[in-house]
């Protein structure tokens, strides 16, 4: 079964810029999950989509970042315009039941952004 | 409000002897509690979770997990650990009301030859 497929693995950009992440969750997982991980700390939720609508994007600094799932599979995240604090590894996850009880988020590989 | 600690920033263990990464957690209601590892520039992998009745929980590359109800503690343990288990490794509990997961800060395992 193949995992969470994120792109790009790596970016760096200028502060001001625009970037985008894609991502693609496992086969069949309904629910999608953007993370934010600072170094050295755990990952912070910053969106979660089930199928292609919105549960919660209470984190999502919604004045510069924005996510979509259009069709329920795959998603992009997007800053813009990229602040230097935003220098972060972005996570995607994907779980297979909604997200209660003992559903298990299984994690794509990340994109390490670097914002100068 | 659930929440989850990993009291120790690092934990030093030399290669064969048993190890214990520590996780505590509070929560109201039914508490399901996870372990990721995470290698350098890698994302996180899940390593096992609780299921209600099981105290021992065995999970991958040889891992298990003891919850213990009255500790509110669920520690990850290794009988005998390897230099490739040296890692990031994270606590995680469900919040219940809104079914995120909170996380704890980590814990650097270093294992040592």
């Amino acid at each position: 079964e193949a995992g969470v497929a994120q792109s790009p693995r790596y970016k760096i950009i200028e502060k001001r810029q625009s970037v985008a992440f894609w991502c693609n969750p496992i086969s069949g997982h309904a629910t999608l999950y953007w993370y934010q991980q600072i170094l050295g700390q755990g990952p912070k939720l910053l969106i979660q989509f089930q199928n292609n609508g919105v549960v919660d994007d209470s984190q999502l600094p919604k004045d510069r970042f924005s996510a979509e799932r259009l069709k329920g599979v795959d998603s992009t995240l997007k800053i813009q315009p990229a602040k230097l604090e935003d220098s972060a590894v972005y996570l995607c996850a994907s779980s297979p039941l909604g997200g209660r009880g003992t559903d298990t988020q299984y994690f794509g590989p990340g994109t390490r952004l670097t914002v100068l | 409000a659930q929440s989850v600690a990993q009291p120790e920033d690092q934990v030093n263990v030399a290669e064969g002897n048993p190890l214990t990464v520590k996780c505590t957690y509070s929560v109201s209601g039914n508490p399901y509690l996870f372990w990721y590892v995470q290698y350098p520039n890698r994302g996180l992998q899940f390593l096992l979770k609780y299921i209600t009745w099981d105290n021992l929980v065995k999970g991958s590359y040889g891992f298990e997990a003891e919850f213990n109800k009255s500790q509110t503690s669920f520690h990850l343990k290794k009988p005998s650990a390897l230099v490739s288990d040296s890692a990031l490794y994270f606590c995680a509990v469900r919040e219940n009301s809104n079914y995120q997961l909170i996380w704890g800060a980590g814990t650097k395992l270093i294992i040592k030859p």
